[in-house]
């Protein structure tokens, strides 16, 4: 059974940084690309950022570029997401989410994680 | 970039109703359209890839048809548990954006 997993959330000052993870089990975690999208408390969906399964491509949002980097570790079956410079629009739940086709479609997705940026 | 646009933004209809939920994107996309499903406090769930292939375990009340900028998602007879919001993407390239959301209820 395909999991995803999230962990990191929480509350951050504006300016400051977090690392989300995203454990993956139940696939072979090297042949997917890795997404996360996130949702702001009751708004639509927002894809954040992707990365091809062995680290060649990596997209990002041009809300995040400059801010966020992705990355991912094959052998810890993880993904990462360091999230600097953190401002109050990226107060969201943020989820991992499996690519498939062309990567950027989301077969399977965690619980999510919820990053509050607040003073 | 592309932009994807869903109307309407709500709908309520009735028990065993059909119900439509249109997507529209700035520029072609052939059939690179997937919806997903995202019930009240639950995970985003996809439901139709392709624009009309039916991702495994989902009903057949629902369907999916269009190419190139214009596209439907369809439940034939509506259930209660299919109250949900609803989200068209499109996914050939980055970025895939979503839709706004088409969020549907029971009357």
């Amino acid at each position: 059974e395909v999991q995803l997993v999230e962990s990191g959330g929480g509350l951050v000052k504006p300016g400051g940084s977090l690392r989300l993870s995203c454990a993956a089990s139940g696939f072979t975690f090297s042949s997917y690309s890795m997404n996360w999208v996130r949702q702001a408390p009751g708004k639509g969906l927002e894809w954040v950022s992707s990365i091809s399964s062995s680290s060649s491509y990596i997209y990002y949002a041009d809300s995040v570029k400059g801010r966020f980097t992705i990355s991912r570790d094959n052998a810890k079956n993880s993904l990462y997401l360091q999230m600097n410079s953190l401002r109050a629009e990226d107060t969201a739940v943020y989820y991992c989410a499996r690519g498939f086709w062309s990567g950027l479609l989301f077969d399977y997705w965690g619980q999510g994680t919820l990053v509050t940026v607040s003073s | 970039d592309i932009q994807m646009t869903q109307s309407p933004s709500s709908l309520s209809a009735s028990v065993g109703d059909r119900v439509t939920i249109t997507c529209r994107a700035s520029q072609g996309i052939s059939n690179y359209l997937a919806w997903y499903q995202q019930k009240p406090g639950k995970v985003p769930k996809l439901l139709i890839y392709a624009a009309s292939t039916l991702q495994s375990g989902v009903p057949s009340r629902f369907s999916g048809s269009g190419s190139g900028t214009d596209f439907t998602l369809t439940i034939s007879s509506l259930q209660p548990e299919d109250v949900a919001t609803y989200y068209c993407q499109k996914y050939n390239s980055a970025p895939p954006p979503f839709g706004q959301g088409t969020k549907v209820e029971i009357k």
